[in-house]
């Protein structure tokens, strides 16, 4: 059974740091793309981030780059987001997502979700 | 940048057939995805590349893509189809994901 935890969430100052974690289990991590996509409170779904399989190819939506970094660790079945300079627009549930397909680059669905993860920046 | 728009609601009559719209500058030459997410949950992949259904998706959910717009339709609506839905593509010239700004259905 796929599994994808996310934890690192929780309450930061404007301008600080945070690291998200998601754990993944039931399938090789290591062939798939994974993606972070957040939600803030009351409101739809916005794309975040995506790294290919072999992290070659990485992207970010233009609200975060520059202050996020995507990252993963295929022998640990993990996968990570490097948040700095937060703001209180970053406010949201932050999911991870697995891409359907064994090493596909770009365009392909997202097939298994997490529960999220909480961050709230205020002061 | 790649802008879908959909109607934030979308209302039906249970036993009746539900369709939400998504529209996008030539969305028909792109590849769309669809998802459901109930409240307080996380969202579920209902339609993949226009059409196909993931294992476990009924059959009354299907989709279509022309033009600009694609549509994904629910077929003999039950109270359980109640949620959020998002449309969702990949802009290839701005290597961005784009969701769409989602649809509330309601099952009257």
């Amino acid at each position: 059974e796929v599994q994808l935890v996310e934890s690192g969430g929780g309450l930061v100052q404007p301008g600080r740091s945070l690291r998200l974690s998601c754990a993944a289990s039931g399938f090789t991590f290591d062939d798939y793309a994974m993606h972070w996509v957040r939600q803030a409170p009351g409101k739809g779904l916005e794309w975040v981030s995506t790294i290919t399989w072999n992290s070659i190819n990485i992207a970010y939506a233009d609200s975060v780059k520059g202050r996020f970094t995507i990252s993963r660790d295929n022998a640990k079945n993990s996968l990570y987001l490097q948040m700095n300079s937060l703001r209180p627009e970053d406010t949201a549930l932050y999911f991870c997502a697995k891409a359907k397909s064994i090493k596909a680059v770009a365009g392909v669905p997202l097939d298994y979700w997490g529960q999220g993860t909480l961050v709230i920046v205020s002061s | 940048s790649y802008v879908l728009t959909q109607p934030p609601s979308v209302s039906v009559a249970p036993g009746k057939t539900a369709r939400i719209t998504c529209e996008g500058n030539n969305i028909g030459g792109k590849s769309v995805h669809w998802y459901q997410q109930e409240p307080g949950q996380a969202p579920v992949l209902v339609i993949y590349y226009d059409g196909d259904r993931p294992s476990g998706i009924p059959e009354r959910f299907s989709a279509s893509n022309s033009g600009n717009t694609a549509t994904l339709t629910i077929g003999r609506v039950e109270a359980g189809d109640e949620a959020d839905y998002y449309c969702q593509v990949w802009d290839s010239r701005s290597d961005h994901w784009v969701f769409g700004g989602g649809t509330k259905l309601t099952v009257l």
